[in-house]
């Protein structure tokens, strides 16, 4: 057990929706990460989170959006859903504050199926 | 941006057989991680090894930096080995992140 939470572990949705995948980082972790993995695509960054500020963007939709609470968990919010959004998508976290270390630790993953 | 390949992309061992998995990359880096995706899809931290040398049970890692590559052994595998392993690499970037850049995988099985 990574430390890290995701929910839901499954969505199935239909074209044209919205869903929102909720992370809770390990304890004491700044850093929140999304990332996205597909058949065709592989294991890709999506977003990263700091302490409540957005630090860096992948190669993120206009649809998705993302957003970490004062408390450190964090929101995926995909929109106008397409068939191609089916995948697993990964919370990852790091960034304890004792450690100079940036090693990520990732989630469970929310697996999306968009039919 | 920074390439990861990883080699070979598939491998068929025998119970018992040992393994080398290979990660090149392109640019200096200051993080490198090795994951195991088991069957139910998990990623599982193995090694954080930026450089040097780790061993862990049946598992050790050596990283160098210098020349761009690292390489995961396995040794004794057993059929619970079996899944993707990834190799994933962090380019200092500052205050612009630390987003991880992932090879293509490698997939084991291994065979009773």
């Amino acid at each position: 057990d990574s430390g890290v939470t995701q929910t839901p572990k499954h969505l199935i949705t239909a074209t044209g929706q919205r869903v929102t995948l909720r992370c809770s980082p390990r304890s004491g972790d700044l850093s929140v990460y999304w990332y996205q993995q597909s058949l065709d695509q592989g294991l890709q960054f999506l977003i990263q989170y700091y302490n409540g500020e957005e630090r860096a963007k992948g190669n993120i939709l206009e649809r998705f959006s993302a957003q970490q609470f004062p408390d450190l968990h964090s929101e995926l919010n995909l929109s106008s859903l397409e068939l191609g959004d089916s995948a697993l998508y990964f919370c990852a976290s790091s960034g304890r504050r004792v450690s100079g270390v940036n090693e990520q630790f990732f989630g469970p993953g929310t697996r999306l199926t968009v039919l | 941006g920074i390439q990861v390949e990883q080699s070979p992309p598939d491998l068929i061992l025998q119970e018992g057989a040992n393994s080398t998995l290979r990660c090149n990359f392109s640019d200096s880096v200051n993080n490198l991680q090795w994951f195991h995706q088991n069957p139910w899809g998990q990623l599982i931290n193995l090694f954080y090894i930026p450089s040097g040398t780790k061993q862990n049970g049946r598992l050790s890692a050596t990283t160098v930096a210098t020349e761009r590559y690292s390489l995961l052994y396995i040794s004794s595998s057993q059929t619970t080995d079996s899944g993707v392993y990834f190799c994933a690499v962090e380019r200092f970037q500052g205050a612009a992140g630390n987003k991880l850049t992932f090879g293509g995988g490698t997939r084991v099985l291994v065979k009773p």
